[in-house]
């Protein structure tokens, strides 16, 4: 079935390097790759997305690029603070499947002052 | 704009007990879904519902049922519960399904013992 996998599952950086976290998604039919930020006890909440017709998409500090060759996509964080500490999720998912999103299983990423 | 709201947000149940979790949205959006989160799986998808009167199983469906009771309304419902279903519930809702923004709730932090 379709698969995300998400690495690392822990970060730990430095305040002011760069984070990055990678993701494979194993069904070639998915088109839209959104990043999600869950900060302790809270919701989960977009950041980001991209889809399958970008390579590369920036926000700010935030990054996100897209091989679809290689069916991997990344996330990238520069200038890292420690309000950046939380946990990660990439997920995919395609058209004319309702919306279902597949997660990957979280990166947990520590900016240390 | 309350966004997405669901209760309760703590709950204990006994092995073999029933319960309802209602989530509801005043986004006026179409779909609606329901995750599992446990630690090192990222989320998991158990039902969603693409649009008013449709519902659909995701990954994890096994122990659970929903109802989509109105535009604004889904619950899951745990008829037997069990110590496996011990976990954080978190709903959604998108616009529409297919590629679009999920906007989480609060969460439910289930206990079965």
């Amino acid at each position: 079935g379709e698969n995300v996998e998400q690495h690392p599952s822990t970060l730990s950086v430095q305040e002011g390097d760069s984070a990055v976290i990678k993701c494979t998604y194993s069904d070639s039919a998915s088109n839209y790759f959104p990043w999600y930020k869950q900060e302790l006890g809270k919701r989960p909440q977009l950041i980001i997305d991209i889809r399958s017709n970008v390579g590369e998409k920036k926000d700010q500090r935030i990054a996100v690029t897209l091989n679809k060759t290689a069916k991997h996509f990344s996330l990238h964080i520069t200038e890292t603070q420690p309000e950046d500490s939380a946990v990660y999720f990439c997920a995919a998912s395609r058209d004319n499947q309702g919306g279902k999103l597949i997660f990957g299983q979280g990166t947990e990423l520590s900016v240390k002052p | 704009n309350a966004g997405v709201t669901q209760t309760p947000k703590f709950q204990v149940l006994k092995t073999g007990q029933s319960m309802t979790l209602q989530c509801a949205q005043d986004m006026n959006h179409n779909s609606m879904y329901w995750y599992r989160q446990d630690p090192g799986m990222g989320l998991r998808l158990i039902y969603y519902s693409a649009s008013e009167g449709t519902t659909d199983k995701g990954e994890v469906p096994n122990g659970y049922n929903v109802s989509r009771l109105n535009k604004r309304e889904f619950s899951l419902r745990l008829e037997s519960a069990a110590p496996s279903q011990t976990s954080v519930y978190f709903c959604a809702s998108s616009e529409a399904p297919g590629t679009y923004e999920q906007y989480f709730g609060p969460g439910t932090r289930l206990t079965v013992t």
